[in-house]
């Protein structure tokens, strides 16, 4: 399994409260991912990471931010939790010539 | 915009039948991905193709890819319980190491 890391693995927050969430990896890939999962719409990409401080947006990124300061840690934060961001957090990891995604264990988070 | 859309999103099928998901996405696009998750667990990576007229097969899941018809199929033959799970196909944009996935096919085996 590709060594990736997800904490913390439960969260439940109240709406307004700042969320963090970290995934670090040991395989020294280039491309690092954050993706929410909610039934009926499979998985939709927040934001990626494809060096050391460089990110950009993926489909829903409103209400979230990324911050990658070292090769092996991604961070996710909301600012100001919401209900609507109640979800299953998966971060991802890629570095091979095909491209191929791995997934780390993932998050649910319950913003009540 | 690359929109995939598979079908069907439910299939509840016998033990020792066949049965093919369709995978279908909307712009150009040479790399396809198939994953398989569990519930609660995360995703693992099933096929990988890479090119048009790809196949792919592990044990009694088969996948292949036809880049002009922008179509992916994943065949199960002679399914078994424990194929139950969901599969989701994922398509890589052209540009920007980013998948697009589908919703995601949830499939029962019924002994």
């Amino acid at each position: 399994d590709a060594g990736i890391t997800q904490s913390p693995r439960h969260k439940v927050t109240e709406t307004g409260t700042p969320v963090t969430l970290r995934c670090h990896q040991t395989e020294n890939h280039r491309y690092m991912y954050w993706y929410r999962q909610d039934p009926g719409h499979g998985l939709r990409l927040i934001h990626y990471s494809y060096g050391v401080k460089d990110t950009d947006k993926g489909e829903v990124s409103d209400g979230y931010s990324v911050s990658r300061s070292k090769t092996e840690d991604f961070l996710l934060t909301l600012e100001s939790a919401t209900s609507s961001q109640t979800s299953v957090y998966f971060c991802a990891i890629s570095g091979t010539s095909q491209n191929e995604q791995f997934f780390g264990p993932g998050t649910r988070l319950t913003v009540l | 915009e690359l929109k995939v859309e598979q079908n069907p999103l439910f299939l509840s099928m016998q033990e020792g039948k066949n049965y093919t998901i369709y995978c279908n996405y909307s712009t150009t696009s040479d790399r396809l991905y198939w994953y398989r998750q569990d519930p609660g667990k995360s995703l693992e990576s099933l096929f990988v193709l890479l090119s048009n007229g790809a196949v792919k097969q592990e044990g009694r899941l088969m996948a292949s890819l036809d880049t002009k018809a922008r179509l992916s199929t994943l065949h199960i033959t002679a399914a078994v319980h424990d194929l139950s799970a969901t599969y989701f196909c994922a398509v890589d944009m052209e540009y920007g190491n980013k998948l697009v996935f589908g919703a995601g096919t949830i499939l029962r085996v019924k002994s």
